[in-house]
C-alpha cells in the first residue's frame, strides 16, 4: 500500500487555467504539508496543516489554497496558473509536526504550465 | 531564519569511491537534522537522521554525525555502488517541527 499518494502525477495546463492536485496518506499522521521543487531542485516548503488547521503558509500567493477537508488530506488548488508555477509539488506527511519525526514524500506532481 | 548549506554538485565518482557530501547549517536552537535522497523520477526518502547533538545517522552504509561546533552533517559513505545515484538533500527541522529547511541538493553520479 502506498503511504502517500498524490494525483495526478503529471498535469499540462494552460495558462489562466484552474488546477488541482489532490494528496492522501494512509499512515494516520496528523500533520500534511505540501512542498514545492523548482527546476533547479531547490525544495521549499508551501503550506502545513495539523489536523486540518492551517500551521504554515509560506508567502505563497493568493491563488494557492490548500484544503483539507480530513487529517487524512490535503489537496492543493491554484487558480489563474502562472509560467512560473511550473515545478514538481511533493505532499508529504509526519506523525505529529514535531522535529524528531521524519516526514514521508508522496511521489509528486509534475505540473507544466504553457 | 534557518537556512542549510550543501556542497555544490554534481559529484562524480567511480564505484568503489569515498564519497563525502558537505552539509553546514544556520538555526535558532537544535534542530534535528535528515538527510533525504531523490531517485529520479521519484520522491523524497529518507535515508538518516541525528536529532542532538554528537547524534551518528547511519543507513545503507551512508552516515552523517550532527556537529553542533561546527554546526555540520557532513554525509559519507566509504564505497559508493551506481545505485547510489541521486540527487542528496540536507535538511533540517525548525524547532516547532512545522517545515523542513533543505540544502539546494547534491548530484551523485556514480560510474562503473
Amino acid at each position: 500500500d502506498t503511504a502517500v499518494s498524490q494525483t495526478p502525477k503529471y498535469l499540462v495546463t494552460q495558462m489562466g487555467n484552474d488546477k488541482s492536485i489532490k494528496c492522501e496518506q494512509n499512515l494516520g499522521h496528523d500533520t500534511m504539508y505540501w512542498y514545492k521543487q523548482d527546476s533547479k531542485k531547490f525544495l521549499k516548503i508551501m503550506f502545513s496543516y495539523n489536523n486540518k488547521e492551517l500551521i504554515i503558509n509560506e508567502t505563497v500567493p493568493n491563488r494557492f489554497s490548500p484544503k483539507s477537508p480530513d487529517k487524512a488530506h490535503l489537496n492543493l488548488h491554484i487558480n489563474s496558473l502562472e509560467l512560473g508555477d511550473s515545478a514538481v509539488y511533493f505532499c508529504a506527511s509526519s506523525q505529529d509536526g514535531t522535529p524528531d519525526y521524519e516526514q514521508y514524500f508522496g511521489p509528486g506532481t509534475r505540473l507544466t504550465v504553457t | 531564519g534557518d537556512s542549510v548549506t550543501q556542497m555544490e554538485g554534481p559529484v562524480t565518482l567511480s564505484e568503489e569511491a569515498f564519497l563525502t557530501i558537505n552539509c553546514t547549517y544556520t538555526a535558532t536552537g537544535y534542530p534535528s537534522l535528515f538527510w533525504y535522497v531523490q531517485y529520479p523520477g521519484e520522491g523524497l526518502q529518507l535515508l538518516l537522521k541525528a536529532t542532538k547533538a554528537d547524534d551518528k545517522g547511519s543507513n545503507k552504509g551512508f552516515e552523517a554525525t550532527y556537529r553542533k561546533e561546527t554546526t555540520s552533517f557532513h554525509l559519507e559513505k566509504g564505497s559508493v555502488q551506481v545505485s547510489d545515484s541521486a540527487v542528496y538533500f540536507c535538511a533540517l527541522s525548525d524547532r516547532y517541527g512545522n517545515k523542513l529547511v533543505f540544502g539546494a541538493g547534491t548530484i551523485l553520479r556514480v560510474k562503473s
